[in-house]
């Protein structure tokens, strides 16, 4: 079964814009990861965030994670049209360090 | 590095025959992971190998899949036989370490009829 769920599962932005997708999850965790999944590719690692810290940032690209309610955000600030794919959000749940389990995506297209 | 490998990157089989999906993961990875990835069940962890060896299977559906990495720089899940449902996009992952990010190959897209 999935752990994450992540809202919205469609969003649409216009280039500029910034973008912000959620995940909640339901069990206990070691980290969370964001991945990116463009359209017939496989996945891409985008950041991971430990249980233990709070808020991480990479070039456009901003996590949060509260671990008492059991959920992350990732932001994209100044979208392009190449910030268009699929996020995922995916995490090991305590004890079972190397086995992610991914969300369900949120499908984001940035317009021109 | 070229990345996880993985081939076929497309199959098209009729139903009942046998399937065989392969990857490379990336040179110095211990992990391997293959995923399933439909649109009814999102990204599914099948099956996952530690230094060749499978630690984790509860996600392999039922019988007729098997998973297999003879050595550290191959691995294959094999669908015997194979049903419509199986139809969809298979991705084999790898990584150094327990905690880290997974690479992902580019998948092998399977269609049975």
């Amino acid at each position: 079964s999935q752990q994450g769920e992540e809202d919205p599962q469609a969003l649409s932005i216009q280039e500029g814009e910034n973008a912000t997708m959620n995940c909640s999850y339901k069990t206990s965790i070691n980290n969370l990861q964001w991945y990116r999944q463009n359209s017939g590719r496989g996945l891409v690692h985008l950041i991971l965030i430990r249980s233990n810290e709070r808020e991480k940032h990479s070039g456009r690209l901003r996590v949060t994670l509260d671990t008492s309610k059991k959920s992350s955000s990732l932001l994209i600030t100044a979208s392009r049209a190449a910030d268009t794919a699929s996020y995922f959000c995916a995490t090991d749940e305590t004890g079972t360090a190397s086995k992610l389990t991914f969300g369900t995506g949120t499908r984001l297209q940035v317009t021109l | 590095d070229a990345g996880v490998i993985q081939s076929p990157r497309h199959e098209v089989t009729e139903m009942g025959q046998e399937v065989t999906l392969r990857c490379k993961p990336i040179s110095g990875h211990d992990y391997l992971f293959w995923y399933r990835q439909t649109m009814m069940r999102g990204l599914e962890l099948l099956i996952y190998f530690n230094n060749n060896v499978p630690i984790d299977d509860s996600g392999m559906p039922e019988d007729r899949f098997s998973a297999k990495m003879p050595n550290a720089s191959f691995s294959t899940l094999k669908i015997q036989p194979s049903e419509p449902r199986d139809s969809a996009v298979y991705f084999c992952a790898s990584t150094a370490g327990a905690v880290n990010e997974q690479y992902f190959g580019p998948g092998t897209r399977l269609t049975v009829t």
